[in-house]
């Protein structure tokens, strides 16, 4: 069995700030990771997702996640927010054998933006 | 291309009344997955099925049944509502199993 534990329930950031939002997984068998985004009234959009290779992995909107096997941890960076950052970011992971099959979620946590 | 489309957006039932929720996943995926979000928690697993078939289901009870049609839509069905059952239903669609597309959901209010 997986679970994933998100370690903050909120961050509140300024504008232009950095942020790591942090996501740490346990499971018995090798994983796939994601990142997922929910804006206010909307469904989820993949963020990234880490299948195998480099461990460091970007989206085209400036997030990266570094996968960190040792550590158990899939944690998201941005360099730098803007307001329309402001959102929920959920961490998933699947197991590898397991092709289509369920992905287990993190509880969530809430990027706030302030300028 | 459409996403994934789901219907109805918003729904109220009373307790002890069925609902139906809908999914048409996008054009070629085949395997289509039910989760349900309660208010402040990440999305909870129901159902997956592909090619017509269940694949996995989730700790939820027998009130919950679903079923993927042959041009893989999907409805989800809850039986003998509860309040508890009250939540943002996310249908997901995938056809590589590494990529799955949400979408917008369902907001069910059981009163």
């Amino acid at each position: 069995a997986q679970s994933v534990t998100q370690l903050d329930s909120q961050v509140p950031v300024f504008e232009e700030a950095p942020v790591e939002l942090r996501c740490n997984y346990s499971s018995s068998v090798s994983v796939y990771l994601f990142w997922y985004v929910q804006y206010p009234n909307q469904g989820l959009q993949l963020l990234l997702k880490y299948l195998s290779g480099s461990t460091l992995v970007e989206s085209i909107n400036g997030f990266e996640a570094e996968f960190n096997k040792s550590q158990t941890s899939f944690h998201l960076r941005k360099p730098s927010v803007h307001i329309s950052d402001t959102a929920e970011y959920f961490c998933a992971v699947r197991a590898r054998w397991n092709q289509g099959g369920k992905l287990i979620f993190g509880q969530g946590t809430e990027l706030s933006v302030k300028p | 291309d459409a996403g994934v489309t789901q219907s109805p957006t918003h729904l109220i039932k009373t307790r002890g009344q069925h609902v139906t929720l809908r999914c048409s996943p996008i054009s070629g995926h085949k395997s289509v997955s039910w989760y349900q979000q309660v208010l402040g928690q990440g999305p909870q697993f129901i159902f997956q099925y592909y090619e017509k078939e269940e694949r996995g289901r989730g700790n939820f009870p027998d009130r919950f049944s679903a079923r993927q049609f042959p041009n893989y839509s999907s409805e989800l069905n809850v039986n003998a509502l509860l309040l508890g059952d009250s939540a943002l239903y996310l249908c997901a669609s995938s056809t590589d199993s590494y990529g799955y597309t949400f979408g917008s959901g369902t907001r069910l209010t059981v009163v």
